[in-house]
């Protein structure tokens, strides 16, 4: 079966510590994407890559980093800058084709990150 | 700067009613407007409309985009229990970003 796995489920950390998300699609998809979820808040884009190698900061990225090694990945590090960590993290992937495509994003089931 | 705005942040009926989901939005290129259903973790795409006055039906879902005065509209019919999610709306822009809106979580009571 095609999707977009994320893991782990829950991730707790002390303050000060980076941590990584991990994010991984067999859709063979070209873009991915990583969003933060906030209780009353809509999704908000934190890194996007269009291609291998290549990434674009979101709106809001300062804190988190990213790479892109490979095409079926996209690994978020959380990093000790980022002041309010502790979120719903969503990744999220699309084609690159036409039309609908565009648009229309796949989704893994997320990580909820505690830091204390 | 863009922004999607829906209400009502929540909703609450019983099932079998009928529940009308809004979304307004001001984004300066839009390309598509979208909906999704989003029940415990990962947002399911519904629809995508990109024309004015297309309604887009699905079984006892259906959604109508109106480009001139800036708004969409999920409309559900005869609700059941596993309808209750939250519903985001999200726009597209020209460069393939989606612009989210805060949702409205919908309940629905037996």
């Amino acid at each position: 079966d095609g999707g977009i796995t994320q893991s782990p489920k829950y991730l707790f950390r002390k303050e000060g510590q980076n941590v990584t998300l991990s994010c991984e699609q067999n859709l063979n998809h070209d873009a991915m994407y990583w969003y933060r979820q906030d209780p009353g808040q809509g999704l908000r884009l934190i890194y996007y890559s269009q291609i291998v190698n290549d990434f674009q900061k979101g709106d809001i990225a300062e804190g988190y980093s990213v790479s892109r090694e490979k095409k079926e990945s996209f690994p978020l590090t959380v990093t000790s800058a980022q002041k309010n960590p502790t979120a719903f993290y969503l990744c999220a992937s699309s084609t690159r084709t036409s039309g609908r495509d565009l648009y229309e994003q796949y989704f893994g089931p997320g990580t909820r990150l505690t830091v204390t | 700067e863009d922004k999607v705005v829906q209400s009502p942040l929540s909703l609450v009926v019983h099932e079998g009613d009928t529940v009308t989901l809004n979304c307004s939005y001001e984004v300066t290129n839009f390309r598509s407007l979208l909906w999704y259903k989003q029940e415990k973790k990962a947002p399911t795409f519904l629809f995508m409309l990109t024309s004015s006055g297309i309604e887009k039906k699905s079984g006892r879902l259906s959604s109508i985009l109106d480009k001139k005065e800036l708004f969409s509209i999920l409309n559900i019919t005869a609700t059941q229990t596993g309808d209750s999610a939250v519903y985001l709306c999200a726009v597209g822009d020209s460069n393939y970003q989606l612009i989210w809106g805060a949702g409205t979580k919908l309940i629905i009571k037996p």
